[in-house]
């Protein structure tokens, strides 16, 4: 059975920094891409980073571009998103999930991310 | 960006009706649309991809029809854990974008 455990949530101030992980068992993560997806209070879901198999692969939305950074260590099982210069308008609960072909598989619990001073 | 855009945002049915629920797309995303399902304090599930492939184990009352940029989710027959709010994503191109949700209340 899939299981996606995230962690490193908390509070921070307009400006800091924090990383999150992801911790995957219950299937092969080296065959696996990989996804964080962010919903903010009272919007909708955003996808917010990928990364492929081997980490060759990654791409940022454009609202996290230069600031967050996607990555994977497949002898962990981990996946992390390292956040940096973070805004208000980063809160939101983030999700680490599975992705096959484009769509979600699996998705985590999440974790919540407040950015406020 | 590829924007989806779900209507209506609430659909109030009475258990045991069918619903329709809309999603288009503002450019052809072809049939890579999926649909999830969420419900109160749990994470999304996913429902269908490919447009109109049921994942394992989602009941066969949920189907998807559409190409292009009209697509349709269908629950046949209403059953209580149904009421939920409904996602769209599409996953044609980068960025995936989801749409704003629908939300299946009891009528």
């Amino acid at each position: 059975q899939v299981q996606l455990v995230e962690s490193g949530g908390g509070l921070v101030k307009p400006g800091g920094s924090l990383r999150l992980s992801c911790g995957a068992s219950g299937f092969t993560f080296s065959d696996y891409y990989m996804s964080w997806i962010r919903q903010a209070p009272g919007k909708g879901l955003e996808w917010v980073s990928y990364i492929g198999p081997s980490g060759g692969t990654i791409f940022h939305a454009d609202s996290v571009k230069g600031r967050f950074t996607i990555s994977r260590d497949n002898a962990k099982n981990s996946l992390y998103l390292q956040m940096d210069s973070l805004r208000a308008e980063d809160t939101a609960v983030y999700y680490c999930a599975t992705e096959r072909g484009g769509w979600i598989d699996d998705w985590g619990q999440g974790t919540l991310v407040t950015v406020s001073s | 960006e590829i924007v989806m855009t779900q209507s209506p945002a609430t659909l109030s049915v009475s258990p045991g009706e069918r619903a329709a629920l809309s999603c288009r797309a503002s450019q052809s995303v072809s049939i890579n649309l999926a649909w999830y399902q969420r419900k109160p304090g749990q994470a999304p599930r996913l429902l269908i991809y490919g447009a109109s492939t049921r994942a394992t184990g989602v009941p066969a009352r949920f189907s998807g029809s559409g190409s292009g940029t009209e697509f349709t989710l269908t629950i046949s027959s209403l059953q209580s854990e149904d009421f939920a709010v409904y996602y769209c994503q599409q996953y044609d191109n980068w960025p995936r974008t989801f749409g704003q949700g629908t939300k299946v209340e009891i009528k």
